[in-house]
């Protein structure tokens, strides 16, 4: 089956404009995760949504935002950016909780110019 | 709070040769470890999980994690290492009450020379 797929794969915006990434979990998974990887914080954790609900949320600032829709798909936006915001941007799906597997899309890279 | 170390930030093994990859975590209940592998330009890929049971787990492409308690530790190993598992590989702690939220250790980089 088809894995995650991670829309767009590559993004160039420049400081103070806003971004929208998308992702689409794995047919029948609910939860979608959100990570930041970069050289200097390495990955780190966002937030989780299951279900259209925020279930878990990472400590970013206001500017980084999510959502989930009614099929799953999930979008997180960040405003106002920054050139530290520059980043891999990674979105993992799982059915539901952590005892199942948790699958990792191939990232959108973020460039902030 | 959740935190994992990866003492090591880069290890250099022979092909043939074994491999073990340390990890240590910090974690105020019974933890979920993991760990997972990242090759150039892709996402992670799970390479094993302990949650519970015997603490030796077996995993994908033949390696497998010793999870120890008294340690906080969830080593990695692999007997023989092969060229193809040039990569960066990350090990990671999570928790029932955090639901899919996993911390993440800053990661090992493993090169195979031949």
């Amino acid at each position: 089956k088809a894995g995650v797929t991670q829309t767009p794969r590559y993004l160039i915006k420049t400081r103070g404009q806003q971004v929208t990434l998308s992702c689409s979990p794995i047919s029948g998974h609910r939860s979608v995760s959100w990570y930041q990887q970069t050289p200097g914080q390495g990955l780190q954790f966002l937030f989780e949504y299951f279900s259209e609900t925020q279930r878990n949320k990472g400590n970013f600032p206001g500017r980084f935002s999510g959502r989930q829709f009614s099929n799953s798909r999930s979008e997180m936006n960040v405003s106002t950016l920054e050139l530290g915001d520059s980043a891999l941007y990674l979105c993992a799906s799982s059915l539901r909780d952590v005892e199942e597997t948790q699958y990792f899309g191939p990232g959108t890279r973020l460039l902030v110019l | 709070a959740q935190s994992v170390t990866q003492p090591d930030i880069h290890i250099t093994v022979s092909e043939g040769a074994s491999l073990e990859l340390r990890c240590n975590y910090s974690y105020g209940a019974t933890p979920y470890l993991f760990w997972y592998v990242q090759s150039p330009g892709q996402g992670l890929q799970l390479l094993l999980k302990y949650f519970s049971g015997d603490t030796l787990v077996q995993g994908i492409k033949g390696f497998e994690a010793e999870f120890k308690r008294s340690q906080s530790s969830f080593n990695l190993r692999k007997p023989s290492v092969h060229w193809s598992d040039a990569a960066e590989y990350f090990c990671a702690v999570g928790g029932m009450e955090y639901g899919n939220k996993l911390v993440f250790g800053a990661g090992t980089i493993l090169r195979v020379k031949s």
